[in-house]
Parts: C-alpha cells; structure tokens; sequence
C-alpha cells in the first residue's frame, strides 16, 4: 500500500460533500478504484474509472482523475449517514489491485 | 449471482498453531486474490491465482504461509505456525478478468494469542 496515499481521516457534515483525495507513483496504472469498507464487512466496489478518462458520475458519486498529477477524488455529494465507513483508494496494474490505507469518513449531525 | 465466500468468519488460535481459511469464489472467476487486512492499514496482496497457477506471491511469507487452488475454483490459505503478527482479517476476492472488477469476500478475522 505504500504507492498508494489517502489522508487518513475526514469529517464531514450531514448533507455537504466529501471529497476524498488520494495519490499514486505509476503512471502505467490501467484501472483507479474506490472501494467502501463498513465496520466488520468485506470491501465493497463504488467506483472505478479507466486511466484515459478524466472523470465519472454515477449518482451521487463524482470520480475524477488527474494523470498528469497522478490524483484521483471521489466526491460524495449530499452526504448521508449512511456514508460513514472507510474508503480505500486503489490502482490497478500487472493485473493487481494496489490499495492504499484508506481515509476514515466520518459524518458530523 | 452468489458473492465470493469465506469461512471461517472468525479464528482465535494460539501462537505456533497452524490454521487454514477456505474461499469459494464467484462462478466463472478466473482470477483469484487473498489480501492481508491489519487493524487501521489497507489490505495487502499475498497470492494471486489465474485459474490454478500463482500469477504472483511475492507478498507472501513463504516460510510460513502457503495457498493452494485446486482445480482452479476453490483455494485454501494456510499459516504454520502462526505469529501474533499474523492477526488480522484475511480477505479472498475474484474477478472475472485481472485488474478489472474485484468482488471481496467478508473476509475470516484470525485473532493469535
């Protein structure tokens, strides 16, 4: 998980948006996902985006990649409660998922 | 369409024990993952199986670790003997594809004591 960088923690107020950025080190990545973990459960895919796409809406989730920066985001519009969990950030390459440490998203009332 | 199982869900042993974890992936998956989970870190790659062969093990403590996928459907995961550094949650995924959608198991939570 080291190539893989997340801020560790974010909180965040009900109904606002999260934005949850991390970074990685291989420009040769093919696939960036965003997993969703909740407590005691496995890890749960929302997102992924292709390395030649700059951005991808589903819903209330907005992804965007920054090659040239190697950054990606996932935004989480009208944050519920529901939401709170840990994201990992992952990158996808040789056929392996790189996950990073995850970012704890925390929901404030 | 059945998700990636695992059991068991939980496994408290005592250190130098030996103990083994089963996943069944999803059906038709050809690619085969057991990830490492410690408490507060991101899961790590141990083993990777395309089919039966090993596509990569390189994370994989050899000395005491070992995995198999006979048949290329199930595997098992093995740890002798186990370390107190071995708790942690121990993750199977699959995907149809390498590097392309990977389905999680709920993972086995092995506790050493």
């Amino acid at each position: 998980g080291e190539d893989v960088e997340q801020s560790l923690f974010l909180s965040v107020r009900e109904g606002d948006s999260s934005v949850i950025n991390c970074t990685y080190t291989d420009s040769s990545s093919t696939y960036l996902y965003w997993y969703k973990q909740e407590p005691g459960a496995g890890l749960q895919l929302l997102t992924y985006i292709f390395s030649n796409m700059d951005m991808k809406q589903d819903q209330r989730l907005t992804v965007l990649l920054n090659k040239k920066d190697k950054h990606l985001s996932l935004r989480i519009a009208d944050t519920q409660t529901g939401d709170s969990a840990i994201y990992f950030c992952a990158e996808g390459r040789d056929d392996k998922i790189i996950f990073g440490k995850g970012t704890r998203l925390h929901i404030l009332p | 369409e059945a998700g990636v199982a695992q059991s068991p869900r939980y496994k408290i042993i005592e250190k130098r024990q030996s103990v083994a974890f089963w996943c069944n992936p999803i059906s038709g998956h050809a690619t085969l993952y057991w990830y490492q989970q410690i408490l507060g870190q991101g899961p790590k790659l141990l083993i990777q199986f395309q089919n039966n062969g090993v596509v990569d093990d390189s994370q994989l403590p050899k000395d005491r670790f070992s995995a198999e996928r006979l048949k290329g459907v199930d595997s098992t995961l093995k740890i002798q003997p186990a370390k107190l550094e071995d708790s942690a949650v121990y993750l199977c995924a699959s995907s149809a594809q390498g590097n392309t959608e990977a389905f999680f198991g709920q993972g086995t939570r092995l506790t050493v004591v």
